[in-house]
């Protein structure tokens, strides 16, 4: 079992669609980190957080850290918004990052 | 400062040659780290670097790679005797650093992607 999981795999929505993707882990961190990744582009960091929630424009994060588990919402989604998601966390007593295997969403006008 | 910067973008080179690739973090970031992606798979970590000082290294890099940043700044990743196996996106990110944690998240480079033939 990774200790990163994320779902769906795929995603495929309608323009103007609510989205959620999901990410659970297994071991104990200080913060979970979204990243946005184009085909064959770098990686954005979206969202840093280590609770409750938080929100840049359409995109709206959540954690719960007691129930290992963390969401990413898209509102209004919108074909641009077309690209892999991935949930990152760092476990406690080290600084490097462990990945999902990303969300691959396809928003469709 | 317009980011992480990686050089070059794309290299091809064949089996058994040495490729070096070069990043240029944040300039105030402390941070730097090294992360290999393969096709259809999440990132996995190679290594990383607080200042001038390598702190962790995966198991992941055989006794071909190595990696520097001299300087606290730049670092550099040097493959050898490069094998077909090492054919993957290198992802270079950085980050701002206190008391152990991450203060503000990870800013990635666009990435260097290395084709052995």
């Amino acid at each position: 079992k990774n200790e990163v999981e994320q779902s769906p795999q795929n995603l495929t929505a309608q323009e103007g669609e609510f989205i959620t993707i999901n990410c659970s882990y297994s071991v104990g961190i200080s913060a979970l980190h979204w990243l946005q990744q184009h085909p064959g582009g770098g990686i954005v960091s979206l969202f840093m957080l280590s609770s409750g929630k938080k929100k840049h424009g359409r995109l709206i994060a959540t954690i719960n850290i007691q129930e290992k588990h963390s969401s990413l919402h898209i509102t209004a989604s919108h074909p641009r918004d077309s690209a892999v998601y991935i949930c990152a966390v760092p476990p406690r007593a080290t600084n490097k990052l462990i990945f999902g295997t990303g969300t691959l969403l396809a928003v469709q006008p | 400062d317009t980011g992480v910067s990686q050089d070059p973008r794309h290299k091809i080179t064949k089996r058994g040659q040495n490729v070096t690739f070069r990043c240029d973090p944040i300039s105030e970031h402390n941070r730097l780290y090294w992360y290999r992606q393969t096709l259809g798979q999440g990132p996995e970590f190679l290594t990383y670097f607080q200042n001038e000082a390598q702190l962790e290294k995966s198991r992941l890099l055989s006794d071909r790679f190595s990696a520097e940043r001299p300087k606290g700044s730049f670092s550099t990743l040097e493959i050898q005797r490069t094998e077909q196996g090492d054919s993957a996106m290198y992802l270079c990110a950085s980050s701002l650093a206190g008391t152990g944690r991450d203060l503000y998240g990870y800013t990635f480079g666009s990435g260097t992607r290395l084709t052995v033939v």
